[in-house]
């Protein structure tokens, strides 16, 4: 079946822009990730959703990113007023119902954004 | 979440076994340990995970150490494609944080 997709695979853009990521979880996943990657280091955890809500937050940097998931299903990554050091592979995953003590997590491609 | 050391980098000639090394010195009792892979410009795959005892699957086989402080991910038989950024990640049970922790990870480079 269709696994995690993510679009766009490339975004650039201008410091001080707004950028969208989105993420496609796997149909049936209700828990949703969203992870940073910078080059040469391993993801970094920003946010995680159950079902609608945000369930832990605690890795977004500041207050200029923001992620929603109004129906459950597909996730929004918004960075407002982007900086040079937001440049980054931005990865979305879908688990199964979080919660459980082994929940695999299935990464998409990820979105590369480089802020000019 | 407990942390994980593995080596930088690690070379395997194509056919014979992979063996990456992890070390969890300060694992808890009910923290599993799992293990996925990078490939270069993809998002990062699943291999395996386990608790105590040591697990195989299509993709590997995971040893891990009787006190649990250290694991191995065994690949049998390397292919070029298995060439990847290999992560050893140690994670709590439910109702514990539910991301995974990415540590540097271990570059695999599988040569012909």
């Amino acid at each position: 079946g269709a696994g995690v997709s993510q679009t766009p695979s490339n975004k650039v853009t201008e410091k001080g822009k707004y950028v969208e990521l989105r993420c496609d979880p796997i149909s049936g996943h209700t828990a949703l990730y969203w992870y940073r990657q910078s080059l040469g280091q391993g993801p970094e955890f920003l946010i995680y959703f159950q079902g609608t809500g945000a369930a832990d937050d605690s890795g977004l940097p500041n207050d200029r990113f923001f992620a929603v998931r109004p129906e459950g299903s597909v996730s929004t990554l918004k960075i407002q007023r982007t900086e040079r050091g937001d440049s980054a592979v931005y990865l979305c995953a879908s688990s199964l119902p979080g919660g459980r003590s082994t929940d695999t997590q299935y990464f998409g491609p990820g979105t590369r954004l480089t802020v000019l | 979440d407990a942390k994980t050391t593995q080596p930088p980098s690690m070379d395997c000639a194509e056919g014979r076994a992979a063996n990456l090394p992890c070390n969890h010195s300060t694992i808890s009792g009910n923290e599993y340990v799992y293990w996925y892979r990078q490939i270069h410009s993809q998002g990062p795959q699943y291999i395996i995970h386990g608790l105590k005892n040591n697990e195989t699957n299509e993709m590997a086989s995971l040893i891990i150490t009787e006190d649990r402080k250290s694991s191995t991910l065994i690949l049998p038989h390397a292919t070029l494609r298995d060439t990847a950024v290999y992560y050893c990640i140690v994670r709590g049970p439910s109702g514990s944080a539910r991301q995974l922790t990415f540590g540097s990870g271990t570059q695999l480079t599988v040569l012909p």
